[in-house]
């Protein structure tokens, strides 16, 4: 059984760039969730999604957007990126069964960091 | 909204001492679920212990325990026998109940612990 895997680990981008964080699920789960971890903080919620569709959000705005796909691989898409979204962002997948959320497996991460 | 505050930015402890991280949460929920996770340099989260709310009794995992205080709305870990490999930072987490819908982790800032041989 193979774990979350995310890519790239670290990335350097400019102001006013985008970029695209990839995480590969834990084999059998169905659920993906992103979090960003500023430095000296705890992780906050950017959002979920479930079966190929967005089923929560945290306190982010538009430009963070994201997508799973039939595999249940995910992308975290950031555009216009700012120098405060010099963070790790954090992958968690997990298997949902009827509705119920399971345990969240995490990656580790991608350290972005926003010149 | 729910909130977990960790009062302690930095702890150590000697080996094979016994410490206890401090995590207070506020919510207006009943049902709902407390976690610890562990991150160490590796950066990835490692769960350590999750309490559900509804449960009295306190959670156990080897050497680390929970003293979970509902009315208080406290959820202290203590590792007992501390290892060189405990050090890393040490997360509180909340969860509101799984029947709630979309039920996101809310952390904690975190306590750096340092095991010291």
């Amino acid at each position: 059984e193979t774990g979350v895997t995310q890519s790239p680990t670290h990335l350097i981008k400019t102001r006013g760039q985008q970029v695209t964080l990839r995480c590969s699920s834990q084999s059998g789960h169905n659920t993906v969730s992103w979090y960003q971890q500023a430095l000296g903080q705890g992780p906050q919620f950017i959002f979920q999604y479930y079966r190929e569709e967005e089923n929560g959000r945290g306190n982010f705005p538009p430009r963070f957007s994201g997508l799973q796909f039939p595999n249940y691989s995910s992308e975290l898409n950031v555009n216009a990126l700012e120098l405060d979204d010099s963070a790790l962002y954090l992958c968690a997948s997990s298997l949902s069964l009827a509705g119920v959320p399971g345990e969240l497996f995490f990656g580790e991460g991608s350290r972005l960091t926003v010149l | 909204a729910q909130t977990v505050t960790q009062s302690q930015p930095e702890m150590s402890v000697q080996e094979a001492e016994t410490v206890t991280l401090s995590c207070t949460y506020d919510t207006s929920e009943n049902n709902y679920y407390l976690f610890w996770y562990k991150q160490p340099p590796s950066r990835q989260m490692i769960l350590v212990i999750r309490q559900e709310a509804y449960k009295q009794q306190n959670a156990t995992e080897n050497r680390f325990s929970v003293n979970f205080q509902k009315a208080a709305k406290s959820f202290s870990l203590k590792i007992s026998d501390s290892q060189l490999g405990d050090t890393a930072m040490y997360f509180c987490a909340f969860m509101k109940g799984w029947n709630s819908g979309n039920t996101p982790l809310v952390f904690g800032k975190g306590t750096r612990l340092s095991v010291i041989a």
